[in-house]
């Protein structure tokens, strides 16, 4: 079956500086993967998507780098701020329908 | 625009007793999704539908039924309960077809089984 992990559970950065979250999965068939931001009692929110046929998509202070050959994932944050500190969730869409599988998470904890 | 309403926000339930947690949506998604989220383990898909009528089994269905009788509302059933069912559970939905898929959320119900 599919499974998507991430290599860090915990991540710290001083306010100001880059943060890179990072996830793996396991499905080389997998053709489309997203990030998203979790807050204290809050559901998960969309931050960015990308496709397989891409290798780098950008947002605003958002980046995500896929890698297929080695089956990975990250997320890039620019001058990360106190109100990114959340749990950070990649998901791999399922190989029928409209499923995801979710990774456990990282949680980043921004330092002022 | 309320997005995903998801009811009751907290509820406490003693072990064997029943009850359904709502969730509608108007943005007039064809496509919703329960989720279970436990500490250290993500979220883990237990039903979905496609469109009104069509329901699916996701990864941990056992112990949860589902209906899809109209667009907007997708309501989870636990029909005896348990203190593994002891979790937060998220409601989403999104638009099917090309391009974004991204799944818009509810805020959660934070279910205790004792």
């Amino acid at each position: 079956g599919e499974s998507v992990g991430l290599h860090l559970p915990t991540l710290s950065v001083q306010e100001g500086d880059n943060s890179i979250i990072n996830c793996a999965y396991s499905n080389s068939a997998s053709d489309y993967f997203i990030w998203y931001k979790q807050e204290s009692g809050k559901g998960p929110q969309f931050i960015i998507d990308i496709r397989s046929n891409m290798d780098k998509r950008q947002g605003q202070r958002v980046t995500v780098l896929l890698n297929k050959t080695v089956k990975h994932l990250s997320l890039q944050i620019a001058a990360t701020q106190p109100g990114d500190s959340a749990v950070y969730f990649c998901a791999e869409k399922g190989r029928t329908g409209n499923q995801f599988y979710f990774g456990t998470g990282t949680s980043l904890t921004v330092i002022p | 625009n309320a997005g995903v309403t998801q009811t009751p926000k907290f509820q406490v339930l003693k072990t064997g007793q029943s009850m359904t947690l709502q969730c509608a949506q108007d943005m007039n998604h064809e496509y919703m999704s329960w989720y279970r989220q436990d500490p250290g383990m993500g979220l883990r898909l237990i039903h979905y539908s496609v469109g009104a009528g069509i329901t699916d089994q996701g990864e941990v269905p056992n112990g949860y039924n589902v209906s899809r009788s109209t667009t907007e509302d997708f309501p989870l059933r636990l029909l005896s309960a348990a203190p593994s069912q002891t979790s937060v559970y998220f409601c989403a939905s999104t638009q099917r077809g090309q391009g974004d898929y991204g799944y818009t959320f509810g805020s959660g119900t934070r279910l205790t089984v004792v």
